[in-house]
């Protein structure tokens, strides 16, 4: 069975533009969430989509958005790129809330 | 606010000795408690696990876990390391009420020699 996959797996952009990532769950989960792991830290959590809703969502700027499609595949996007946003970008996806959740490979977004 | 601490940074440990990292969490209500482990150049993956029930909980590889509420407290451990436990780990808390939510610590980093 496939895990969690992300897409891509590394990026580079500068400053002011845009970015998005994509993520698809496990076959069967409909839950969704989207951490942040910038290096020498533990993952910040940004947003969580249960049936294509939002369901949580931490404390990042409104330059952050996501949303679930009907495939419960998910895309995190992020404008006006700050340097400050060079991470480790982790998905992961359970089955409902407050159960396990499984962690995807991540996509390593750099900011020049 | 809600927040998860891990004391040990990073640890160095021989073969065959044994481990305990400490994680404690600053949340009054009923939490679910997770540790995750990150392998080099691996994703994360769950360890073990605590919902309700018996508050020693037995992970994969021969770790085990031991939540002591009154202390707000949540400690990993093995009785007996082996080189291939050098990785990273997260002590991990979610408060049952809201979402998937996890808050995670700084991480431990572990490394074991021969």
């Amino acid at each position: 069975d496939a895990g969690v996959t992300q897409s891509p797996t590394h990026l580079i952009k500068t400053r002011g533009q845009h970015v998005t990532l994509r993520c698809s769950p496990i076959s069967g989960h409909k839950s969704v969430s989207w951490y942040q792991q910038v290096l020498g830290q533990g993952p910040q959590f940004i947003f969580q989509y249960y049936e294509k809703e939002e369901r949580g969502r931490g404390n990042f700027p409104d330059r952050f958005s996501a949303r679930q499609f009907p495939n419960y595949s998910s895309e995190l996007n992020v404008n006006a790129l700050l340097l400050g946003d060079s991470a480790l970008y982790l998905c992961a996806s359970s089955t409902d809330r407050a159960t396990e959740q499984f962690f995807g490979p991540g996509t390593r977004l750099t900011v020049l | 606010a809600q927040s998860v601490s891990q004391h040990n940074h990073h640890v160095i440990l021989s073969e065959a000795a044994s481990l305990e990292l400490g994680c404690n969490y600053s949340y009054g209500g009923t939490v679910n408690l997770f540790w995750y482990v990150q392998y080099p150049g691996q994703h994360l993956q769950l360890l073990l696990k605590y919902f309700s029930g018996d508050p020693l909980v037995k992970g994969i590889k021969g770790f085990e876990a031991e939540f002591i509420k009154s202390k707000f407290s949540f400690n990993l451990r093995k009785p007996s390391v082996q080189w291939s436990d050098t990785a990273e780990y997260f002590c991990a808390v979610n408060p049952s009420y809201n979402t998937d939510k996890l808050i995670f610590g700084t991480g431990t980093r572990l490394q074991v020699f021969p």
